[in-house]
């Protein structure tokens, strides 16, 4: 079965400053992987996907994220950190497809003014 | 475009009783996840309906149950509640095909059992 682990539980940055979250997973084949938003009291958004294809991803609100097949990891990135992006992030896998998807247990972002 | 809602927004209920939570899809998908979240945790997969049938199910006991419609809406049924189902749950919807249409989520609805 498949399993993701996301090793930061929390995250201080400040305002303006690069952001990295790490996503690593265990996947026999090659793994549908995302990564969702989630503010206070709300649902989850897609920020970005990779079925296949070019490993670098471009999603919304400036994010990206790299496959990279030989360390099993799908790290989330962002050049420049603004205040509204404070929230909690999951990294998620599916087996196959898009619909069944094993969620990490989360990284808890506070951005600093 | 109405994304996935959820209702009851909130719900308190008592251990040994039964709850139902209520799903309509994204316009225009056809597919219905249903995701429990436990504080501090990420969802965890419960089970999907497509075509009126639960197409797949997680790690969950048969307390817990679902029913799709003929609009595609959704909705989740626990009973004998436990105080450890007290959580979010999240309903999420897609479009069946290739299986590459992403999961959409609603707000959830927040259980809590005394």
């Amino acid at each position: 079965a498949q399993s993701v682990t996301q090793p930061d539980i929390h995250i201080t940055v400040s305002e303006g400053a690069s952001l990295e979250l790490r996503c690593n997973y265990s996947y026999g084949a090659t793994p549908y992987l995302f990564w969702y938003v989630q503010s206070p009291g709300q649902g989850l958004q897609l920020l970005l996907k990779y079925f296949s294809g070019d490993t670098l991803v471009q999603g919304i609100k400036g994010f990206e994220a790299e496959f990279k097949r030989s360390q099993s990891s799908f790290n989330l990135r962002k050049p420049s950190v603004h205040w509204s992006d404070a929230a909690e992030y999951f990294c998620a896998v599916g087996e196959g497809s898009a619909r069944q998807l094993t969620f990490g247990s989360g990284t808890q972002l506070t951005v600093l003014p | 475009d109405a994304g996935v809602t959820q209702s009851p927004t909130h719900l308190i209920k008592t251990r040994g009783q039964q709850v139902t939570l209520r799903c309509s899809p994204k316009s225009g998908h056809d597919t219905v996840s249903w995701y429990q979240q436990a504080l501090g945790q990420g969802p965890q997969f419960i089970f999907q309906y497509y075509e009126e049938e639960e197409r797949q199910r997680g790690n969950f006991p048969d307390r817990f149950s679902g029913h799709q419609f003929p609009n595609y809406s959704s909705e989740l049924n626990v009973n004998a509640l436990l105080l450890g189902d007290s959580a979010l749950y999240l309903c999420a919807s897609s479009l069946a095909g290739t299986g590459n249409s992403p999961l959409h989520f609603g707000n959830g609805t927040r259980l809590t059992v005394t």
